[in-house]
């Protein structure tokens, strides 16, 4: 099975409240990834983990929180939504090793109003 | 930092035509290059890579050519079928590995039958 599910497809969010989204995969994969998608832009590393070990991209260190409290599961959590943070939100697995494939998730699609 | 630039941004071509899809990068660090593909409504997926070691790379329908000194790919389809509409991404990294990918904006590939 190389699926990574991503909960829930559609997020509908108030300006100001936090947002919670969640990923899991089951191929045992030992690294995990967040990226935001925008139209006609590409898609952009906002985190990831290895292991248990979370590395958070510069320039969204102080955006977005992420949890993965077992192998499978990863959560990406936004503490105040703002308008610019509605985008499609990713979630990959891979395992390390000489750059093995991204299998991606069918994506959440946040709108916050 | 790494940029990747993809053109054209979109092509429509007529069943059973060859396409080719540009990809320019400018961190000449940068060793991996995977590229991708999203059907419409359906997630992102693998569908070939190369190495910086490496001129070319074939596989079925799809041929990959990388030059190292001018810092361009491009990705060749032959034979297109109306399954190959999608959007193409292009992407780099320092690592011989997923981190620290930067992806390009996509390439709209529209297939007419």
């Amino acid at each position: 099975d190389t699926t990574v599910k991503q909960n829930p497809r559609y997020k509908l969010a108030r300006v100001g409240k936090p947002v919670n989204l969640i990923c899991s995969q089951t191929m045992n994969h030992d690294t995990m990834y967040w990226y935001q998608k925008k139209p006609n832009q590409a898609p952009k590393l906002l985190l990831f983990y290895y292991d248990k070990i979370l590395n958070r991209e510069a320039d969204t260190f102080e955006k977005f929180q992420s949890s993965r409290p077992n192998n499978s599961f990863c959560s990406l959590y936004i503490g105040s939504a703002g308008l610019e943070y509605s985008a499609m939100y990713l979630c990959a697995s891979s395992s390390i090793g000489s750059a093995e494939t991204l299998y991606f998730g069918s994506g959440t699609r946040l709108t916050v109003l | 930092g790494e940029q990747v630039e993809q053109l054209p941004s979109s092509l429509i071509v007529q069943e059973g035509a060859s396409v080719l899809i540009n990809c320019s990068y400018t961190d000449s660090a940068s060793v991996y290059f995977p590229w991708y593909k999203q059907e419409p409504g359906k997630r992102l997926q693998f569908i070939i890579d190369i190495r910086s070691n490496m001129e070319r790379k074939q596989t079925q329908r799809l041929t990959l050519l990388f030059d190292k000194k001018t810092k361009h790919l491009s990705l060749h389809i032959t034979a297109t079928q109306p399954g190959d509409s999608a959007i193409y991404f292009c992407s780099a990294s320092p690592m011989d590995s997923n981190y620290q990918l930067i992806w390009g904006s996509g390439t709209k590939l529209i297939i007419k039958p």
